[in-house]
């Protein structure tokens, strides 16, 4: 099955602590985006990639880092320097095909920070 | 200025009407806009992608540009009331593969 996924689907943790969020797919993509989603809110870009080994900010990258290693695999790491980290973290994956770039998200990871 | 706007909503139609979802955005050169549809609790699916003046139907959506005006809208006829979700508006502005969305518009198709 081609895909996105993202594990945890539920993820707890007490302030402070750092916690990393898994972003894989096998749709052969170039480009990777991670989102954030706040209740009754639209979808917020933190970070995305393009080509591996390169990433850029988006809109709200404090307190958020992430690597690219390979091109099936775009993690976020939630840092203790995020005031609000509590929300739901979506990832997406993207391909340009002759100007078409469609972006495709995974099922999401809710985090709760105590 | 919001950069993409969408009414928030609530929308309710009864069951079997036309359902119509309106978005302006704020730059003039973004060339592409995608419609979203989100189920509670769930990701985004994407449902329609435009990038031509004029309409794009596709089963019941329909999905209209009109980039004079900065204005892109969905329609969803027969509405259904497995319709019944919030429906995002993405565009990318001016910048070739970044989204930018709007806060969605809650639609209830009511039985």
């Amino acid at each position: 099955d081609g895909g996105i996924t993202q594990s945890p689907k539920y993820l707890f943790r007490k302030e402070g602590q750092n916690v990393t969020l898994s972003c894989e797919q096998n749709l052969n993509h170039d480009a990777m985006y991670w989102y954030r989603q706040d209740p009754g809110q639209g979808l917020r870009l933190i970070y995305y990639s393009q080509i591996v080994n390169d990433f850029q900010k988006g809109d709200i990258a404090e307190g958020y880092s992430v690597s690219r290693e390979k091109k099936e695999s775009f993690p976020l790491t939630v840092t203790s320097a995020q005031k609000n980290p509590t929300a739901f973290y979506l990832c997406a994956s993207s391909i340009d095909l002759a100007g078409l770039d469609e972006q495709y998200f995974g099922p999401g990871t809710r985090l709760t920070v105590t | 200025q919001k950069e993409v706007e969408q009414n928030s909503g609530p929308l309710s139609v009864p069951e079997g009407a036309i359902a119509s979802l309106n978005c302006t955005y704020s730059d003039r050169v973004s060339q592409s806009f995608f419609w979203y549809r989100q189920y509670s609790g769930k990701s985004p699916e994407l449902i329609m992608s435009i990038y031509s003046n004029g309409d794009k139907e596709d089963g019941r959506f329909t999905a209209q540009l009109n980039k004079a005006s900065q204005y892109v809208s969905l329609l969803i006829r027969d509405s259904q009331p497995s319709d019944s979700a919030t429906y995002l508006c993405a565009v990318n502005l001016g910048s070739a593969r970044q989204l930018t969305f709007g806060s969605g518009t809650q639609l209830t198709v009511l039985p």
